[in-house]
């Protein structure tokens, strides 16, 4: 079974506009984290935002946030004020209990256009 | 500057020329790993190594060695590389224990095998 789902391939958004990127996960752990990357199209894999199961507080870096539903086991990115330099493909990935390996989702592009 | 580096950045090759891809991190990290990059697929993780001397397969091991001689370096070996191993590559790294969330990835390295 799939561990991180990411339903949208692609999505076009306005600069400034805020956007949402969905993120769903599977697990069975009670113990896990949440994490985003960025890829621009250079190609190297930039950390955005770490979400632990036990966080209470959905986790913020500056313009990103993620709105964590923990029933729903959603983890979905938030970008704010959307820049022309947020154009990337974005990962959403899980790593479980005390695992170290990641498992990604299969990512989503975002254009953004001036 | 803490990094994680591997060379080369760029390599084609043909079948069943033995090539190594290096990966050095200079954060004394102990958890080491290796990703492919497939498009649809997200990442996938083929080897990964919490220690020196202290390696094991991961999702997609089938074709690759690794080894962990040196806590700095992880090197990723294709004995006899064939066509679907054309990929992007990622070796990464982090810190093992509590709070040890971010894994460093350095910069791919994009492999072609005609």
């Amino acid at each position: 079974a799939q561990k991180i789902t990411q339903t949208q391939p692609g999505m076009f958004v306005q600069e400034k506009e805020a956007v949402t990127l969905d993120c769903t996960y599977d697990t069975s752990d009670q113990s896990y984290g949440l994490f985003w990357y960025k890829q621009p199209s250079s190609g190297e894999m930039i950390f955005l935002i770490y979400q632990g199961s036990y966080d209470e507080q959905n986790a913020t870096e500056g313009r990103y946030s993620l709105n964590f539903q923990k029933a729903r086991k959603s983890a979905n990115l938030v970008i704010s004020a959307s820049q022309l330099g947020d154009s990337a493909m974005y990962f959403c990935a899980m790593r479980e209990g005390s695992d170290y390996k990641l498992s990604f989702g299969a990512g989503t592009t975002v254009t953004v256009r001036a | 500057e803490a990094q994680v580096t591997q060379n080369p950045r760029y390599l084609i090759t043909v079948t069943g020329k033995k090539l190594t891809v290096t990966c050095s991190q200079n954060m004394n990290h102990e958890y080491m790993s290796w990703y492919r990059q497939d498009p649809g697929l997200g990442l996938r993780q083929i080897y990964y190594s919490m220690n020196v001397e202290v390696t094991d397969k991961g999702d997609v091991p089938e074709g690759y060695k690794v080894s962990r001689k040196e806590k700095r370096n992880f090197p990723l070996i294709l004995e006899s590389p064939s066509p679907n191993q054309t990929s992007l590559y990622f070796c990464a790294s982090s810190f093992v224990g509590q709070g040890a969330n971010e894994q460093f990835f350095g910069p791919g390295t994009r492999l072609t095998v005609l």
